[in-house]
């Protein structure tokens, strides 16, 4: 079993709409959840972060988590164009030091 | 800009070259980290530093030889690499281990 699962996607979803991008974890123990965004031929870059159980929004952007079904979970309101781009879960391991990627979830946003 | 460098941005080496990257970071962080970023994989950890001292080697062939003199600087020497070894390399800080990190804009290597 990987260590941090994701659908690699395409996930393709109407400028306008709500996008829900999911990522599922391993290891119990772990505690600090991240987000991240890559457009094609750039790196990764940080959009969101979670430590605890529920929601947490900043703009467009919602992260859920739920360590009880371990799962966290990626929403965008209102998809741009500019959203076009590959989705990285990152988890932190219980007492790692260091993060381990899911594959990435490709989201195309059309017009 | 994330605070972190990378040079160079792109390098075209030979299976018997010699080179390094060179990583920088601005932000005052303690840990620094290697990933390794190939086509339709995660990213694959190699190497962790915390205050410069390495606390992860993520079973990485020693073709690639990390160096890290202070907590703001990270080098990864190259040699005798093989094809395969084409990918983007990353470069990431973060405060503490394992913290949210902030990536360089990487460097595009190809091997030949």
């Amino acid at each position: 079993q990987k260590e941090v699962e994701q659908n690699s996607g395409p996930l393709s979803v109407p400028e306008g709409a709500i996008a829900s991008l999911n990522c599922t974890y391993s290891d119990r123990g772990s505690q600090s959840f991240f987000w991240y965004r890559q457009y094609s031929g750039k790196s990764p870059e940080l959009i969101m972060f979670i430590y605890s159980n529920g929601d947490k929004e900043d703009g467009r952007f919602t992260a859920q988590l739920n360590k009880a079904s371990q799962y966290v979970s990626l929403l965008i309101r209102d998809s741009q164009p500019s959203d076009s781009a590959t989705y990285l879960c990152a988890v932190n391991p219980g007492g790692g030091n260091k993060l381990t990627f899911g594959t990435g979830t490709q989201l195309k946003v059309e017009l | 800009e994330t605070g972190v460098t990378q040079t160079p941005r792109h390098l075209v080496m030979g299976m018997t070259n010699k080179k390094s990257l060179k990583c920088e970071q601005h932000l005052g962080h303690n840990a620094m980290y290697w990933y390794k970023q190939s086509a339709k994989k995660p990213l694959e950890l190699m190497f962790v530093y915390n205050f410069k001292e390495q606390t992860e080697n993520n079973s990485v062939p020693s073709r690639f030889s990390p160096e890290c003199p202070n907590s703001s600087h990270l080098f990864l020497h190259l040699h005798t690499l093989q094809p395969e070894d084409s990918a983007l390399y990353l470069c990431a800080s973060s405060q503490g281990l394992g913290d949210r990190g902030f990536f360089g804009p990487g460097t595009r290597l190809t091997v030949l």
